[in-house]
């Protein structure tokens, strides 16, 4: 069984401020690793992903994220954030093997609040 | 274009009544999932499909009931069993056959259910 944790459930920053939003997860097995960004009232698309390879993923709209596996986390970052960042980040896991069909554990959710 | 559609964005039902989300998807696209998104819990997953003519449970199945009959539908029932179906239900698909390690989830716009 997996399980996410986001570590914050809301984070109001300021506009052109840096922004980490934090996401550790539990397994037992290998896994990949994904951000999606949900704006009010709509679906979810995805951010980025970390599949194998480099620690440090770049997604969309200047967001990266890195996995740590030591500490089991994928926080995600961004260097300076826009008002439009305004929405609800998700953090999920998938198996990486085995037979999951693609499924997903979704953490709880957090949502950024950029103020001018 | 290429997506996936829900239909209603909004729906009200009376208790005790049952009712019918659309999702259908152009991407072909062979699994298919349905999640329920509550405020501070993140998404759930319900049922999914890899292929026609078959689906699983997923964490919250009860009071809920799928079916695929064709590859690019996949409608969700929620029955009045369900005890509290007031919630923002996504509908999802992924592609690869035997949903390939690493694809990314694509959602659509999502309904919102209430229930009077």
């Amino acid at each position: 069984a997996q399980s996410v944790t986001q570590l914050d459930s809301q984070v109001p920053v300021f506009e052109e401020a840096p922004v980490e939003l934090r996401c550790n997860y539990s397994s037992s097995v290998s896994v990949y690793l994904f951000w999606y960004v949900q704006y009010p009232n709509q679906g979810l698309q995805l951010l980025l992903k970390y599949l194998s390879g480099s620690t440090l993923v770049k997604g969309i709209n200047g967001f990266e994220a890195e996995f740590n596996k030591s500490q089991t986390s994928f926080h995600l970052r961004k260097p300076s954030v826009h008002i439009s960042d305004t929405a609800e980040y998700f953090c999920a896991v998938s198996d990486a093997g085995g037979t999951s069909y693609g499924k997903l554990t979704f953490g709880q959710g957090t949502i950024l609040t950029v103020h001018p | 274009d290429g997506g996936i559609t829900q239909s209603p964005k909004y729906l009200f039902r009376k208790e005790g009544q049952n009712v019918t989300l659309s999702c259908e998807q152009n991407l072909n696209h062979d699994a298919m999932y349905w999640y329920r998104q509550d405020p501070g819990q993140g998404l759930r997953l319900i049922y999914y499909s890899q292929i026609v003519n078959d689906f699983q449970k997923g964490d919250i199945a009860e009071g809920y009931s799928v079916s695929r009959e064709k590859k690019e539908s996949f409608p969700l029932t929620v029955t009045s069993a369900q005890k509290n179906p007031t919630a923002f239900y996504l509908c999802a698909s992924i592609p690869g056959l035997g949903a390939q390690r690493g694809n990314e989830q694509f959602f659509g716009p999502g309904t919102r259910l209430t229930v009077l």
